[in-house]
Formats: C-alpha cells, sequence, structure tokens
C-alpha cells in the first residue's frame, strides 16, 4: 500500500541553524501539507501546498519556514534560524487531486530538537 | 475563535466493550470531519470521514456519528481488542483552499484485557 515517507526520522540542530525536512507524498496525490505537534499537544496545520503554489498557511508559518516541491516527487520544509520553540514532530501529509476525497494520509513525522 | 473539544481524561475499557469517543466543537461549520489513530511517536493514521450531509459511516468494528445541529461527533469501537489502545483525534475540514484539517486535542483510548 502507497505512503507518505519522511527523512530524517530525527533532526538535533543548534538554534539558529537551518533544517530541510523532507518528504515523499503518495504518488499520483495534488494536494500536499506541513502539520506540526509540540510534544503533549494537538496537531496543527502550518501550510498547504498545491500546484506548486502555497494555497493555505497558518500564523505559524511566518517568513522563516518555506516550502518546495524541488521535482516531481519530494516536498519539503525549511526553517531558515531555528528557535528553541520549533522543537516538535513535523508530519507531512498528501490527499489525492479529486475533490470528492479529503482523507489526508500522514508520514510517520520528522522529530525536530532545537538545542 | 474555533474551538474543537474531545475527552481530556484517557478512556479505559474492558476488552470486548464498545469504546465511544466525542468530538464536539464550536464557531465552526465543517464540510467534513475526520477520525484518526495515533500511536505514540508516530502519525495519524486515518479511518473514517464523515461528511456534512451524513449521519453516520460505518467501517467494520468502527462507526462514527455526525450531528451537524449539536455540532458534535460520537466514535464508536465494538468488540474492543488491547490493540485499539491509541490516542484518537478528530479534525475538521472544509472545503476550498487548501482544505487544512483543524485537529482535537485527542482521546487516549486504553483497552485492558
Amino acid at each position: 500500500e502507497p505512503e507518505v515517507t519522511q527523512t530524517p526520522s530525527h533532526q538535533v540542530t543548534q538554534m539558529g541553524q537551518e533544517v530541510i525536512l523532507r518528504c515523499v507524498p503518495i504518488s499520483n496525490h495534488l494536494y500536499f501539507y506541513w502539520y506540526r505537534q509540540i510534544l503533549g499537544q494537538k496537531v496543527e496545520f502550518l501550510v498547504s501546498f498545491y500546484n506548486n503554489e502555497i494555497s493555505e498557511k497558518s500564523e505559524i508559518f511566518d517568513d522563516q519556514f518555506s516550502v518546495e516541491r524541488p521535482d516531481g516527487s519530494n516536498f519539503t520544509l525549511k526553517i531558515r534560524s531555528t528557535k528553541l520553540e520549533d522543537s516538535a514532530m513535523y508530519f507531512c501529509a498528501s490527499r489525492p487531486g479529486s475533490v470528492a476525497y479529503n482523507e489526508q494520509f500522514f508520514g510517520p513525522g520528522t522529530r525536530l530538537t532545537v538545542l | 475563535s474555533q474551538k474543537i473539544e474531545q475527552n481530556s481524561e484517557a478512556l479505559n475499557i474492558q476488552e470486548g466493550k464498545t469504546a465511544t469517543l466525542t468530538c464536539n466543537y464550536t464557531n465552526y461549520s465543517p464540510a467534513y470531519l475526520q477520525w484518526y489513530r495515533q500511536d505514540p511517536g508516530r502519525g495519524p493514521v486515518f479511518l473514517l470521514l464523515i461528511r456534512e450531509n451524513e449521519k453516520e459511516k460505518r467501517k467494520e468494528r468502527l462507526k462514527v456519528t455526525f450531528d451537524t445541529t449539536l455540532k458534535q461527533s460520537l466514535f464508536h469501537i465494538t468488540a474492543s481488542q488491547p490493540a485499539d489502545s491509541a490516542t484518537y483525534l478528530c479534525a475538521l475540514g472544509r472545503t476550498g483552499g487548501g482544505n487544512k484539517l483543524t485537529f482535537g486535542t485527542g482521546t487516549q483510548l486504553k483497552v485492558e484485557l
């Protein structure tokens, strides 16, 4: 069964450093998402991406964040200058293109630890 | 502001019983509601989706109801098993825009032998 994959599973970085989290969405899906979950808290929406552009973003997704689909398979989240409060699990999700299908399929997550 | 509430306390039930989890929301008009399962340190796993014009959906031992008047969804697991122990998340979505999901805090379910 096709699934969303994410790398790395765990990333440790120093405050102020740039990190890139990588995701391979399910093939033939057209909508891509990043969510995050701070330990013990709820899953929060960051950004959605369709047709090579951001379709919606949350207040969390400020100028320090960016997303890219550099090729036909990868979808990346970049944090330019990490802060301690960026420590969280980051989940990538994807969805088919049909409006009839709203289910989002999540990857296993990348645990980001900012020291 | 939007608020999605799930049972904040963990739910402990005996194997074989039916587990019922609730999801209440305010200041929101979702087009659909999804239930996910999340195990510790893992990503949410999609279980069921129900649309605003649907009252009930079933899949194997799972059943979800959706009452847009009460602004509530109930999620049932019948004949529960220890393997059902996990955190269950409800998530609301609207069509249009990015179709983002807004999640509740989740309810931890523990099924005991």
